[in-house]
């Protein structure tokens, strides 16, 4: 069966360090991998999009890798703040879906002073 | 970057009546709208695909007659609840890709609760 998972429920880190979120799935051929924030009661906000032949995406203090051999993206912030406190999703669109997205489980991440 | 406005952002009603919810895209015309679902802790469900013009799409155990999308124009797809039931109480969110870009832009979302 198809399945997206990130690595857990939740992940609670101090400031300033780096978190590291992970996504693997199962059974996808993804064209594309999205990661997305979502505060509580709101809806997700777009992050950042790999596509399958590229390797890592950075923008700011995020970065993305993207392995699809090992079906596994990973999500990193650097130098994190306690705004980045969030939910964080990621995405899957597969080929020929027109912009169809599944949504892995999510990961909160709480960030401490 | 793209809005996307969801309107009303909660709403309570009895079990048995109708909901609609509505979703607008405002700075981009959008021929496809996706709708979801959100249950507590949970992550995003799709429920259906809203194209412009045409049927929804549904997906694989979403009832079409319980869930009714009309893509009005080009800004505007609605989502109806009918006959709802205190299991339909959820987070409903909207979201719509904005011309041939990849990224999703999504709606705030609206609390339904039925009572």
């Amino acid at each position: 069966s198809q399945k997206i998972e990130q690595n857990s429920e939740a992940l609670n880190i101090q400031e300033g360090k780096t978190a590291t979120l992970t996504c693997n799935y199962t059974n996808y051929s993804p064209a594309y991998l999205q990661w997305y924030r979502q505060d509580p009661g709101r809806g997700p906000v777009f992050l950042l999009l790999i596509r399958e032949n590229e390797k890592e995406k950075r923008k700011e203090r995020l970065k993305v890798t993207f392995d699809t051999t090992l079906k596994q993206s990973l999500f990193h912030i650097t130098a994190s703040q306690p705004a980045d406190s969030a939910t964080y999703l990621c995405a899957l669109e597969e080929a020929g879906t027109a912009s169809k997205l599944t949504f892995g489980t999510g990961t909160r991440l709480q960030v401490t002073l | 970057g793209a809005v996307v406005s969801q309107h009303p952002s909660r709403v309570i009603c009895k079990s048995g009546t109708s909901v609609k919810i509505e979703c607008r895209s405002l700075d981009f015309q959008a021929t496809t709208m996706f709708w979801y679902r959100q249950f507590p802790k949970q992550s995003l469900m799709l429920m259906a695909t809203s194209n412009e013009g045409s049927k929804a799409t549904y997906e694989q155990g979403v009832e079409k007659d319980k869930f009714l999308i009309n893509h009005a124009s080009l800004t505007l797809s609605t989502l109806t609840v009918t006959s709802a039931h205190p299991e339909d109480s959820s987070f409903y969110i909207c979201s719509a890709p904005r011309d041939s870009a990849y990224e999703q832009y999504f709606g705030p979302g609206t609390r339904l609760t039925v009572t």
